[in-house]
């Protein structure tokens, strides 16, 4: 079973509103990933988490706050967003996390529209 | 010099041809290259992995890399209607940084 599971599948949201996205997989993997993903572009890395520690943080402006409560779950919390951020927001996981460059494998995102 | 570089597109095959599909990578530190199908609207669904250099065949589809050339395609043998997508080529920049191409648009015409 390969299922990376993301909540919700659509978000509306006003430039003022807090909200958090979800993602959970029950692969026993231990790397967890965000990406960003505009329209007609590829995704974009913003943050990994190996064994629940924030590894990588790709300059996500601060609004965007990452939290990794368990070796399941992964929370992407929401504030004060502009409607450039409006997106397809993606969760992604791997085996380890360790040694690196290993598959990752894709929950089917939330689209977000910030207005 | 973008790292991982794709033809945009949009590629247009036959119905029962042979889709080719082309990726170039600057790092040569990159180990592991990745083949994503992405429908519209839909997340990437990974399609091959491949880590050594040579062909690597699963089913209709063959995954070719070579690291002297840092050149990586995915041939489509049979191509079926079901198979037009974005298709992106991903290849690793440091240990857990995957960066992914433009994505090539891909149509097979019934």
């Amino acid at each position: 079973d390969t299922e990376v599971t993301q909540t919700p599948k659509h978000l509306v949201m006003g430039m003022t509103n807090k909200k958090s996205l979800k993602c959970e997989q029950h692969m026993g993997h231990r790397a967890m990933y965000w990406y960003k993903q505009k329209a007609k572009k590829p995704p974009e890395l913003m943050f990994v988490y190996s064994y629940e520690k924030l590894s990588i943080n790709e300059s996500v402006p601060s609004r965007f706050s990452p939290e990794c409560p368990n070796s399941s779950l992964l929370n992407l919390h929401l504030h004060a967003l502009q409607p450039e951020d409006s997106a397809l927001y993606l969760c992604a996981s791997s085996l380890a996390g360790t040694g690196g460059q290993e598959t990752q494998y894709f929950g089917p995102g939330t689209r977000l529209l910030v207005l | 010099q973008k790292e991982v570089e794709q033809n945009s597109g949009p590629l247009s095959v036959p119905e029962g041809a042979i889709a080719s599909l082309n990726c170039t990578y600057s790092d040569r530190g990159s180990q592991s290259f990745f083949w994503y199908r992405q429908y519209s609207g839909k997340s990437p669904e990974l399609i091959m992995f491949i880590y050594s250099n040579g062909d690597k065949e699963d089913g209709r589809f063959t995954a070719q890399l070579n690291k002297a050339s840092q050149y990586v395609s995915l041939l489509i043998r049979d191509s079926q209607p079901s198979d037009s997508a974005t298709y992106l080529c991903a290849a690793f920049q440091g240990a857990q940084k995957l960066v992914f191409g433009q994505g090539t648009r891909l149509t097979i015409n019934p």
